[in-house]
């Protein structure tokens, strides 16, 4: 499974844009990538998932460049309420329903106001 | 909107004691999973469910944990004994092959 690499913390300030990049330099030809968001003593939270190009939903977006290397998530617009962990994922299934889900220790983001 | 359910949320226990974590999952999910997580840490996969078949239990310690799904439905995490070590966040999620949900995990602390 790809081992993905993401900074250890960020801070920003209320209304900023946050982008979070993940590394993943040995992703494979089947692997997706996924973001999950964890609050203080909560289970993670999916927000997106993408294979390449750009994704987007109601909570983010997804930037994944062509050699898949790599990925952005980004949050426009940020609240406090999006003080979080975030976790960048690579697995071979779509959301990682039947694959191993390895988390590593995440971005945690400090949301200022 | 569904939910998976655990209990306790909190647990509180002495090395040598003997606890036990229950999860609900969503219902008609098929797929179960318990992660353990330290304080700091991401989660990391203890077993995996698919029904009441274990499909992955690598990194369960099995000299001391356990887990069962009997009917497929809802399922129990056993550690026999506690140690401190053991002291961290038990999530369990489920899915029905696609995204997983998590639970409110249980704290657990070994004392």
């Amino acid at each position: 499974l790809a081992k993905t690499t993401q900074p250890i913390s960020m801070d920003s300030y209320e209304g900023q844009e946050v982008n979070i990049t993940c590394s993943h330099n040995n992703i494979a030809t089947n692997d997706y990538i996924t973001w999950y968001q964890q609050f203080p003593s909560q289970g993670p939270r999916f927000i997106i998932q993408g294979y390449k190009t750009k994704v987007t939903n109601e909570v983010a977006s997804l930037f994944i460049p062509a050699d898949r290397k790599s990925s952005t998530l980004s949050l426009p617009r940020v609240s406090l309420s999006d003080t979080a962990v975030y976790y960048c994922l690579v697995g071979d299934h779509p959301s990682g329903g039947y694959n191993k889900l390895i988390f590593g220790a995440g971005t945690r983001l400090a949301v200022h106001p | 909107e569904a939910e998976v359910a655990q209990s306790p949320r909190y647990k509180i226990t002495e090395k040598s004691q003997a606890v036990a974590f229950w999860c609900d999952p969503i219902s008609g999910h098929a797929t179960l999973y318990w992660y353990r997580q330290i304080l700091g840490q991401g989660p990391e996969l203890l077993v995996q469910f698919q029904d009441e078949s274990v499909v992955d239990d690598s990194q369960l310690p099995k000299d001391r944990f356990s887990a069962e799904r009997l009917k497929g439905v809802d399922s129990t995490l056993k550690i026999q004994p506690a140690e401190l070590g053991d002291s961290a966040m038990y999530l369990c999620a489920s899915s029905i092959g696609g995204e997983q949900f998590f639970g409110p995990g249980t704290r657990l602390t070994v004392l």
